[in-house]
């Protein structure tokens, strides 16, 4: 079955620093990817999303890439700020199998000032 | 737009007693899924509703679990009789199949607790 890896965490950095948070997937056909995050006290959210090869999600500063040469689908930041900290998690939908969802067990990430 | 609804928030129950939760998704949305998520780790789901139908319940319990949704609009899923290790959260998510990308919204969960 479809599968999801992320990177173990935690994940503590200071502020301004560079961010990846590694994802990887087993998929048997072409998903959509996503990352969700999960702030303190509040509920999963859609932070980015790519549907096909080579699209790049961006949003709040974020990016991800979806390769499909490596099954891959990195998270970047340029510059975190203490705000980012949160857990991460990468997600894949089976597009062809009616969205069939797939987590992984999530990134916490700690940003100090 | 009002976000995913779902009740109660919180609820202790003891081992062998029955439960069971509520999800109200977003209007019009026609994929609502279950998940549970155990502390540390990722959500995982138990049950995909395609409007009425059932899309995939692979990984539901099926001897403790069960779920409906009804109208294709609200669903409950219930836990009959709970186990120690059902203390979880359960998250309930919908999504409006807008092109082919599935993004889900997730309710607030609801913290089970069995001792």
């Amino acid at each position: 079955g479809d599968s999801v890896t992320q990177m173990e965490g935690p994940v503590t950095l200071s502020e301004e620093a560079f961010l990846t948070i590694n994802c990887t997937y087993t998929a048997t056909g072409y998903p959509s990817l996503f990352w969700y995050v999960q702030y303190p006290g509040e509920g999963l959210q859609l932070l980015l999303k790519a549907t096909k090869a080579d699209d790049k999600g961006s949003n709040k500063g974020f990016e991800a890439t979806y390769r499909k040469e490596t099954t891959s689908f990195h998270l970047e930041k340029g510059s975190v700020q203490v705000s980012d900290s949160a857990v991460y998690f990468c997600a894949l939908s089976d597009t062809p199998n009616a969205g069939k969802s797939t987590f992984g067990d999530g990134t916490t990430l700690t940003v100090k000032p | 737009e009002a976000g995913v609804a779902q009740s109660p928030r919180y609820k202790i129950i003891e081992k062998r007693q029955s439960v069971a939760f509520w999800c109200n998704p977003i209007s019009g949305h026609a994929t609502l899924y279950w998940y549970q998520q155990i502390l540390g780790q990722g959500p995982k789901l138990l049950i995909q509703f395609q409007n009425n139908g059932v899309v995939d319940d692979s990984q539901l319990p099926k001897d403790r679990f069960s779920a409906e949704r009804l109208k294709g609009v609200d669903s409950t899923l219930k836990i009959q009789p709970a186990k120690l290790e059902d203390s979880a959260v359960y998250l309930c998510a919908s999504s409006p199949n807008r092109g082919s990308s599935y993004e889900q919204y997730f309710g607030p969960g609801t913290r089970l607790t069995v001792t």
